[in-house]
């Protein structure tokens, strides 16, 4: 069966710092990736997608970047953090043939 | 980009009340999903519609997707304090999936 995993859960980071958020898929190969953003517990942004490794596309611009090294392998990345980019991070894959999403436990980050 | 609006952004009911929570698109839909989240968790997925005025049931939780495939409708019948969470509808397009608003659901025991 398939499973998605992301960490950290928890991250407390200073304005400027840099932010990695992992995300893995097991049971499945080449799925649709996505990571979304939920600010104040409300409906979820979509930030980036991949269909492929090292396909990535970008839906806001923002100062987050996404990476796809491997199949199962999903990075959300910033070189500098903003005040702004503190909140809940999910990341999901697509079963396919059914349209149905699957989340992870989600990483909630804020920026002091 | 896909617009998802819920309505009412967020909702407190006495349990055992009936409850609906609105989605409305923009543009047609080529599939509306339904989901739950409960407080800081991920989401759980609980029906989809796929077929204009399809209506899909789960315990007491009832999804209608209108003819034009532009609205739906989440219904629970006689609510629990388990019901409590952000109700979320989504839609996807190609490859993307996105989001509506959210509705916040409070049952108050």
């Amino acid at each position: 069966s398939q499973t998605i995993h992301q960490w950290p859960a928890t991250l407390v980071q200073p304005v400027g710092s840099p932010l990695s958020l992992e995300c893995t898929v097991e049971g499945t190969s080449n799925p649709n990736l996505y990571w979304y953003r939920q600010a104040a517990g409300r409906g979820l942004q979509l930030l980036f997608y991949s269909v492929g490794i090292g396909q990535i596309s970008s839906e806001v611009p923002q100062n987050l970047s996404a990476s796809r090294p491997q199949d199962r392998q999903f990075i959300l990345s910033s070189k500098k953090l903003l005040l702004s980019d503190s909140g809940f991070y999910l990341c999901a894959y697509l079963l396919e043939g059914t349209g149905e999403l699957f989340f992870g436990e989600g990483s909630r980050l804020t920026v002091l | 980009s896909q617009e998802l609006e819920q309505s009412p952004q967020s909702l407190i009911v006495q349990e055992g009340k009936n409850l609906t929570i609105n989605c409305t698109s923009s543009k047609t839909l080529y599939g509306l999903y339904w989901y739950k989240q409960k407080y800081g968790e991920g989401l759980i997925f609980l029906m989809m519609l796929q077929k204009g005025g399809e209506e899909k049931s789960h315990e007491k939780i009832t999804a209608k997707l209108d003819e034009k495939k532009q609205q739906s409708s989440l219904h629970i019948t006689a609510s629990q304090p388990s019901h409590a969470g952000i109700y979320l509808c989504g839609a996807d397009k190609g490859n993307q999936f996105y989001f509506g608003t959210g509705t916040s659901l409070t049952v108050i025991p």
